[in-house]
């Protein structure tokens, strides 16, 4: 079945380390994103790709960093510096950005928490 | 600065009746609007969208509508069900074709 996949669920590092989500889509789709989401705040965009060995910054990129070097796979990392880690982060994919609207399919998310 | 927003943080529906969600966007240039359906600790679906260019969407219980003069668009759920108790994003893209999202409505659907 197509679709996007998150692992794991649920996550848990100790402060100052850094932490690797991975994101999965086989939907064949060009542009890749990650938000966080948290109480009361929406959905917030981190960082987005429109094609492979190439993104740009999000609303909140501080403190995280992002590789696209495969179509399929958009991995999101959370480094030490970013002060307020924990949270539920979402992945989404999209068809290219000249598709005639841009629905995005979101995986189930993982949830970090950083003690 | 936010974009799109969603004033009512919460909003209580009797079963069978209709859910109205509210969105207003400052952003005139935004070309497409979508509602997204959240459940708790999963990833928001795709609900229903509308073109800037029309003022209706209908699909089955759910009808979006713009207003474009009013930079204002809601989300009629007719009738309720109790599954339709989940968080409601809108959300709209701009002409770099991000997609920008609100801050999130939780409808509950009282029995």
């Amino acid at each position: 079945d197509g679709g996007i996949t998150q692992s794991p669920k649920y996550l848990f590092r100790k402060e100052g380390q850094n932490v690797t989500l991975s994101c999965e889509q086989n939907l064949n789709h060009d542009a890749m994103y990650w938000y966080r989401q948290d109480p009361g705040q929406g959905l917030r965009l981190i960082y987005y790709s429109q094609i492979v060995n190439d993104f740009q910054k999000g609303d909140i990129a501080e403190g995280y960093s992002v590789s696209r070097e495969k179509k399929e796979s958009f991995p999101l990392t959370v480094t030490s510096a970013q002060k307020n880690p924990t949270a539920f982060y979402l992945c989404a994919s999209s068809t290219s950005h000249d598709s005639s609207y841009n629905e995005q399919f979101f995986g189930p998310g993982t949830r970090l928490t950083v003690l | 600065d936010q974009q799109v927003k969603q004033n009512s943080p919460s909003l209580s529906v009797q079963e069978g009746r209709i859910s109205i969600l509210n969105c207003d966007y400052t952003n005139s240039m935004f070309d497409y609007f979508l509602w997204y359906k959240k459940y708790p600790a999963e990833g928001p679906t795709f609900l229903i969208s509308i073109s800037s260019i029309k003022d209706k969407n209908e699909d089955g219980r759910f009808t979006v509508f713009l207003n474009k003069s009013a930079k204002h668009l809601s989300l009629h759920i007719v009738p309720s069900q109790p599954g339709d108790s989940a968080v409601y994003f809108c959300a709209a893209r701009n002409r770099d074709d991000k997609i920008i999202f609100g801050k999130g409505t939780r409808l509950h659907i009282l029995p």
